[in-house]
């Protein structure tokens, strides 16, 4: 969705080093959104963002960290600690009306060897 | 129990035909229905969103909620091969709007 970049589009890294994802949004919304998309799969959230500085787990936020320093911004590091980091990584926003939808970055994805 | 399940399918239909994709949800309180549709390789997007119990049609796509069976639908009218692609279906909680639950989708496959 327009609004919102995710940096780089095709990541590869090697097993046992952090690597850290992009989420840049100027739709100006206070909540921010990481999910992980495996093959086959839904979206399962890693963590979200309410406001700045702020920050809840989600079903997968193990292997995972996040920042939220700016409103702008909303980084992911997939630590060595995560097993299986091969994934599509999906950021996704929301505004601050009662029934607002999410929306869509394009998507990262990454590629562990 | 998945707070929102989804047949994964594949949903083959023939082209003009109507799909018909359905989605349950478990909790109560829920109060947003979302379905997107993604193509392989991309994010979804939206198709459409509803709130009140009842249908809402917007071009060959119907939503339909029935909060009393906790469940929502989707119906793509005339399908197209362009419609291929796997719908979820989100939902969110009265309780807090920026927390959503994902389906894990339902693959349509539209034969020409």
């Amino acid at each position: 969705d327009g609004g919102i970049t995710q940096s780089p589009k095709y990541l590869f890294r090697k097993e046992g080093q952090n690597v850290t994802l992009s989420c840049e949004q100027n739709l100006n919304h206070d909540a921010m959104y990481w999910y992980r998309q495996d093959p086959g799969q839904g979206l399962r959230l890693i963590y979200y963002s309410q406001i700045v500085n702020d920050f809840q787990k989600g079903d997968i936020a193990e292997g995972y960290s996040v920042s939220r320093e700016k409103k702008e911004s909303f980084p992911l590091t997939v630590t060595s600690a995560q097993k299986n980091p091969t994934a599509f990584y999906l950021c996704a926003t929301r505004g601050n009306r009662t029934y607002e939808r999410q929306y869509f970055g394009p998507g990262t994805r990454l590629t562990v060897t | 129990q998945k707070e929102v399940e989804q047949n994964s399918g594949p949903l083959s239909v023939p082209e003009g035909a109507i799909a018909s994709l359905n989605c349950t949800y478990s909790d109560r309180g829920s109060q947003s229905f979302f379905w997107y549709r993604q193509y392989s390789g991309k994010s979804p997007e939206l198709i459409m969103s509803i709130y009140s119990n009842g249908d809402k049609e917007d071009g060959r796509f119907t939503a339909q909620l029935n909060k009393a069976s906790q469940y929502v639908s989707l119906l793509i009218r005339d399908s197209q091969p362009s419609d291929s692609a796997t719908y979820l279906c989100a939902v969110n909680m009265i309780n807090n709007f920026n927390k959503f639950y994902f389906g894990s989708g339902t693959k349509l496959n539209v034969k020409p």
